[in-house]
C-alpha cells in the first residue's frame, strides 16, 4: 500500500513569517508529485507539478522542492498572508494515473 | 472555461436509500477522476475515466457503487443502499493528459441520516 505522508498536521504562524512543510512519498516507480492548496467552501487549486529530483518551482510567494531518490518535497511560502490560510495537499502519482493523496498540511495565517 | 461543475453541493438522505452525483469536467478533458474525502483525511481515488473508458477502480469502491461516463463528456457516480460509512465529500476532477495538474469541482457533500 502506497502511503504519502505530510508535516506538520497544521500550522499556525503570524503574518509576514515564512513557512515550509514536508511531503514524504515512496520513491520506488515515482512518476510525479503534485501539490494542491484548498481553501475551505472551494475546490483544491493546483499549484505545482514535479517530476524531475532537483525540480524546484515558484509561484509568487510560494515554491517548492523535489527529492525523487530519497521521496521527499518541500513547500515554502515566503512572508505567509492571512489568504494563504488553507490545507496544502501533495499527491504523489506512479505508474498509473492515479493520484496518492497525503493527508495535508492545514496552514492558518494570523494578522 | 467554465471549470469541473459537481450537482448536488450537498445531499442528504437516509441510510438505505440510493443517490447519484454528476460531474460536468472541463470541455476538452478527456480525463475524469472520483475521489473521496472524509475528515482529516486527504482525498482518496475511486475511480477514473479516459473519455467514456473507465481504466481503474479502486478497492475502496464496492459493489454498490458504480459510476459511468457515456458519451466521454459528463459522469455519473451512483451509490446504491447507502450506508452511514458513506458520508464523506465526493470530488470529481479532469485533466487533459497524464502528469498535468487535475482541475477539481467543488464536491457534494454526501451525509447519511
Amino acid at each position: 500500500i502506497l502511503n504519502v505522508e505530510q508535516s506538520p498536521q497544521s500550522l499556525h504562524v503570524q503574518e509576514g513569517d515564512s513557512t515550509n512543510f514536508t511531503c514524504s512519498f515512496p520513491s520506488s516507480n515515482f512518476y510525479a508529485l503534485h501539490w494542491y492548496r484548498w481553501e475551505t467552501a472551494k475546490s483544491p487549486e493546483a499549484l505545482f507539478v514535479m517530476t524531475l529530483n532537483g525540480d524546484e518551482k515558484k509561484k509568487g510567494r510560494i515554491s517548492a522542492t523535489l527529492n525523487t531518490k530519497e521521496g521527499y518535497s518541500y513547500l515554502y511560502i515566503k512572508g505567509s498572508q492571512p489568504e494563504d490560510s488553507a490545507t496544502y495537499l501533495c499527491a504523489s502519482l506512479y505508474n498509473t494515473d492515479k493520484l496518492i493523496f497525503g493527508t495535508g498540511t492545514r496552514l492558518q495565517v494570523f494578522p | 472555461d467554465t471549470g469541473v461543475s459537481q450537482d448536488p453541493r450537498h445531499k442528504i438522505t437516509k441510510r438505505g436509500q440510493n443517490v447519484t452525483f454528476r460531474c460536468d469536467p472541463i470541455s476538452e478533458h478527456n480525463r475524469l477522476y472520483w475521489y473521496r474525502q472524509t475528515l482529516g483525511q486527504g482525498p482518496e481515488f475511486l475511480t477514473y475515466f479516459q473519455n467514456e473508458a473507465q481504466l481503474e477502480k479502486s478497492r475502496l469502491l464496492s459493489d454498490r457503487f458504480s459510476a459511468e461516463r457515456p458519451k466521454g463528456s459528463f459522469s455519473t457516480l451512483e451509490i446504491q443502499r447507502t450506508e452511514q460509512g458513506d458520508s464523506a465529500m465526493y470530488l470529481c476532477a479532469s485533466s487533459p493528459m497524464v502528469g498535468q495538474p487535475q482541475h477539481f469541482g467543488d464536491g457534494t457533500r454526501l451525509s447519511i441520516l
